[in-house]
């Protein structure tokens, strides 16, 4: 089945010691984004790629870079971990940029930090 | 402002009563809707959307401009239908504003 695939399904850093979260998708979709989800909310967008074209939302920290090698693969790091980034992190897809696209979505990375 | 608000944080209704979760938006082009389910321990979903005019698992959804409403609805709940319900929004392939604007969610819980 094509899918979206994101690993670990469960990551535990250390306070400040940079950490990698994986996606991948066997949709051939033009776009791949990242989403923040903390509990009981909704998710965050913090960036996409429209292929190669990389687009960061105007109040993502810093601190969370992506990386987006070819059409399949989407990497999440985040280079100095605080608390406060504790969540789930959920990978999606979509064929297009328009809102008639449907997202498709990982089943998410839950990320601790202690 | 963009915005999408789903004024429930909770909804628990009975097996086989009717559900109707709420969804307000602001919008000052002509937006896209969508609802989008998350069943215990399965991934985020679309459920569906206003373009489609489609019924999906039994719920329907009818985009009332008038009002800036798209409330969904099912006329008799069952228990698998438990789960966390967002309504989201975006704007149109006229319309340069292309991310999806998602509410708070509602988790609903049906009663056996």
């Amino acid at each position: 089945d094509a899918m979206v695939i994101q690993n670990p399904r469960y990551q535990v850093t250390q306070f400040g010691k940079p950490v990698t979260l994986s996606c991948s998708q066997t949709l051939n979709h033009n776009v791949m984004y990242w989403y923040q989800q903390k509990s009981s909310q909704a998710p965050k967008l913090l960036f996409h790629y429209y292929d190669k074209d990389f687009n960061n939302e105007a109040d993502t920290p810093d601190n969370f870079q992506s990386r987006r090698p070819n059409t399949s693969f989407c990497f999440l790091d985040i280079r100095s971990p605080g608390l406060g980034d504790a969540a789930m992190y959920l990978c999606a897809t979509s064929k297009g940029l328009a809102g008639t696209y449907e997202q498709y979505f990982g089943p998410g990375t839950r990320l601790t930090v202690t | 402002a963009q915005r999408v608000t789903q004024p429930e944080k909770l909804l628990s209704v009975f097996k086989g009563a009717p559900v109707e979760l709420k969804c307000n938006y602001s919008y000052s082009g002509s937006p896209e809707l969508f609802w989008y389910v998350q069943y215990s321990r399965q991934r985020l979903q679309l459920l569906l959307r206003h373009i489609s005019r489609e019924s999906i698992k039994g719920f329907t959804a009818d985009l009332n401009k008038g009002e800036t409403s798209f409330h969904l609805k099912k006329p008799f709940a069952q228990e698998e239908d438990s789960a966390m319900y967002y309504c989201a929004l975006s704007g149109s392939s006229m319309d340069s504003n292309y991310q999806l604007i998602w509410g708070a969610g509602t988790k609903l819980i049906i009663k056996p």
